[in-house]
């Protein structure tokens, strides 16, 4: 079964160092999407993306978060300047249709 | 906008019990509506979905949930809790334009007493 692939599973990052989250979607799929977890809380929608530009965001994704699919596999979520509250799990999912979401098993970032 | 809400935070069952995880939503078309579980130090897992075929659904684990709109609910269920059924479940709802991101309810921990 296609699966969404994320890496690194685990990233350890320095207080306003740059980090980016990489994903590789199901190839058929059309929408892209970047959720995060904040250890203990719900899952909470960063941002969209759908034909090569974002489709929406939400207002945790600020000036410091961006997004990219630079060859028509990755989908890669880009935090440039960390900060000790964006520690948390960051969930990359992709569907083709809104009858079927396909989560990656995520990447923890810690922020020390 | 669609919205998600789960009733009751925490839920404790003996093993061997019925199992209820509540699930209301407000959307102002038929939704398409998901329960998704995450294991401790996991990612979320697809349980089962609703996509507006029957209204009773039926998922991986024993677990199945049902669709009743005039409550706007989505409750999950399964007969007879296991151990390893001890969790995170959140039930989510697809935005039906826009982006059609999921919209997730805050959670239940399931605990499963012996």
């Amino acid at each position: 079964e296609p699966e969404v692939t994320q890496t690194p599973s685990h990233q350890v990052t320095q207080m306003g160092q740059e980090v980016i989250l990489r994903c590789v979607p199901i190839s058929n799929h059309l929408y892209f999407y970047w959720y995060r977890q904040i250890l203990g809380q719900k899952v909470e929608f960063l941002v969209s993306f759908y034909n090569n530009e974002i489709s929406e965001k939400s207002e945790i994704f600020d000036d410091q978060f961006s997004v990219e699919r630079p060859d028509g596999s990755n989908f890669t979520l880009k935090i440039r300047s960390t900060k000790l509250e964006d520690s948390a799990m960051y969930f990359c999912a992709s569907t083709e249709d809104r009858a079927g979401y396909t989560f990656g098993s995520g990447t923890r970032l810690t922020v020390v | 906008a669609q919205s998600v809400t789960q009733l009751g935070s925490h839920v404790s069952v003996s093993e061997g019990a019925l199992v209820l995880l509540r699930c209301n939503y407000s959307s102002s078309v038929p939704p398409y509506l998901f329960w998704y579980v995450q294991y401790p130090n996991q990612g979320l897992q697809l349980l089962l979905k609703y996509t507006s075929a029957a209204t009773l659904v039926k998922g991986i684990n024993g677990f199945e949930a049902e669709f009743k709109k005039s409550e706007t609910s989505f409750h999950l269920t399964k007969p007879s809790a296991h151990m390893s059924d001890a969790a995170e479940y959140f039930c989510a709802v697809s935005e039906i334009q826009g982006a059609q991101k999921l919209v997730f309810g805050q959670g239940t921990r399931l605990t499963i007493n012996p």
